[in-house]
């Protein structure tokens, strides 16, 4: 199915531990987005990405890190998790000025 | 830089009465604007926008939006809501050219009241 997917759906880790979020998207679509929704904060951009191999830090960057080396996958990685990375995670691509998110991806860390 | 406010946190409303969700935005370069809206647990999916030419938007589910350059303000309104119309609305800003980064706000938590 054409779409924007995002995996795990839930997910519970331990501070201190890598994990990986994944973003598929079929449309080819040049940018994608990474945001993280929290209360009281909205969404706020983590990293986003022009095209393949061209990645640039949002508003809230700090512990995570990006790659694209395909144009339709966009995985994002907390490399040592902490208790303030607890969140959900939505993934993003642009088609034209709209944006199209993923369902999601509720992270615990405990 | 760009912001977006949006000063009400929860709007509570009884079915079938017009809603207005309030929206003010900051930016010293011109902005496409924005409203999305968010079902519970599920992504954020675009309402309407505003990119240039007329001011008054409308959108799907019958919501307008009205855009304001002098007093900076993007408000969402529908004349009659419905149950089904309960989710978080976000207004959001970008500027019109570059990366066209979206900067969103903080969410609005309609509650339609039977």
């Amino acid at each position: 199915d054409a779409g924007i997917t995002q995996s795990p759906r839930y997910k519970i880790t331990e501070t201190g531990r890598q994990v990986t979020l994944m973003c598929h998207q079929t449309w080819s679509h040049s940018y994608m987005f990474w945001y993280r929704q929290d209360l009281g904060h909205g969404l706020r951009l983590i990293y986003y990405s022009a095209a393949a191999d061209i990645t640039d830090k949002g508003e809230v960057p700090d512990g995570y890190v990006v790659s694209r080396s395909k144009t339709e996958n966009f995985p994002l990685t907390l490399e040592s998790a902490t208790r303030s990375q607890t969140s959900v995670y939505f993934c993003a691509s642009r088609g034209g000025e709209k944006l199209f998110f993923g369902s999601g991806t509720q992270l615990s860390v405990l | 830089a760009q912001s977006v406010t949006q000063l009400d946190s929860q709007v509570p409303v009884f079915e079938e009465a017009p809603v207005e969700l309030r929206c003010n935005y900051s930016s010293s370069v011109s902005v496409y604007l924005f409203w999305y809206v968010q079902y519970p647990n599920q992504g954020l999916q675009l309402l309407l926008k505003y990119l240039s030419g007329s001011t008054l938007v409308k959108g799907i589910n019958g919501f307008e939006a009205e855009f304001n350059k002098s007093q900076t303000s993007f408000h969402l309104r529908k004349p009659s809501v419905h149950i089904s119309d309960t989710a978080e609305y976000f207004c959001a800003v970008s500027d019109s050219g570059g990366y066209q980064k979206v900067t969103f706000g903080t969410g609005t938590k309609l509650q339609v009241i039977p």
